[in-house]
């Protein structure tokens, strides 16, 4: 069964400064994609970005980045010039293509808050 | 922006009581989905919905759970008899093709309280 692991519960990162937030996973597939959610406090998740496993390149999106480290299994999220706005649970989730209609596993989320 | 809405925001029901949660899903969207997320804990896949039937569902949707698209706008999440470990917040989620892998529409939440 594929899983995915947050070890980081919180974390903290100064205005305009630069965050990472961990995400391991476990799969014996080989075609998948990886996502990372946004959920501000009483808001709806909302995707960040996206990988496909397929693809060697790094996914980016404006201030947003991910190190995706395929043999590894490593999957993290980089925020550039932090605003108060990033301030939010993050999650990691991991997509499997074949199968059914398939569904999101989630990590647990890592709480990210921004100091001003 | 055309976005995912639920109702209600918070109930809070006894034990053994029976509980429907709404979901208006993004109108042209055609897989629908529900996860919940227990306090503290990940986000849970529950079912997802196409072509008005069941196409995958979890362990924990056990026979106490049903889904149904009552009226092609409406996606609806009931509880037959709800128990304590019923309580948590409970997402509705919408998607468009088979393309768009894993990226779901998710609305606010139901926040469930069994007591």
């Amino acid at each position: 069964a594929q899983t995915v692991t947050q070890s980081q519960p919180e974390m903290s990162v100064q205005e305009a400064e630069t965050v990472t937030l961990s995400c391991t996973y476990d799969t014996s597939e080989s075609d998948y994609y990886l996502f990372w959610y946004k959920q501000p406090p009483s808001r709806q998740m909302i995707l960040v970005i996206r990988q496909e496993a397929y693809k060697q390149q790094n996914a980016t999106e404006n201030r947003f980045s991910v190190n995706f480290q395929k043999a590894a299994k490593s999957f993290s999220l980089k925020i550039s010039d932090s605003q108060l706005g990033d301030a939010a649970m993050y999650f990691c989730a991991y997509w499997a293509v074949m199968g059914s209609q398939g569904n999101l596993i989630f990590g647990k989320g890592t709480k990210l808050s921004v100091k001003p | 922006e055309p976005e995912v809405t639920q109702t209600p925001s918070h109930q809070v029901t006894q034990m053994g009581q029976e509980v429907i949660l709404r979901c208006v899903p993004i109108s042209n969207h055609l897989y629908f989905y529900w996860y919940r997320q227990i306090l503290g804990q990940k986000v849970e896949f529950l079912v997802s919905f196409y072509n008005n039937e069941i196409s995958e569902k979890s362990e924990i949707f056990d026979d106490q759970f049903s889904v149904e698209r009552p009226d092609g706008s409406n996606f609806t999440l009931k509880i037959r008899s709800t128990k304590l470990e019923d309580s948590a917040m409970y997402f509705c989620a919408s998607r468009n093709t088979r393309q768009s892998h894993g990226e779901l529409f998710f609305g606010e939440g139901s926040r469930l309280t069994v007591l």
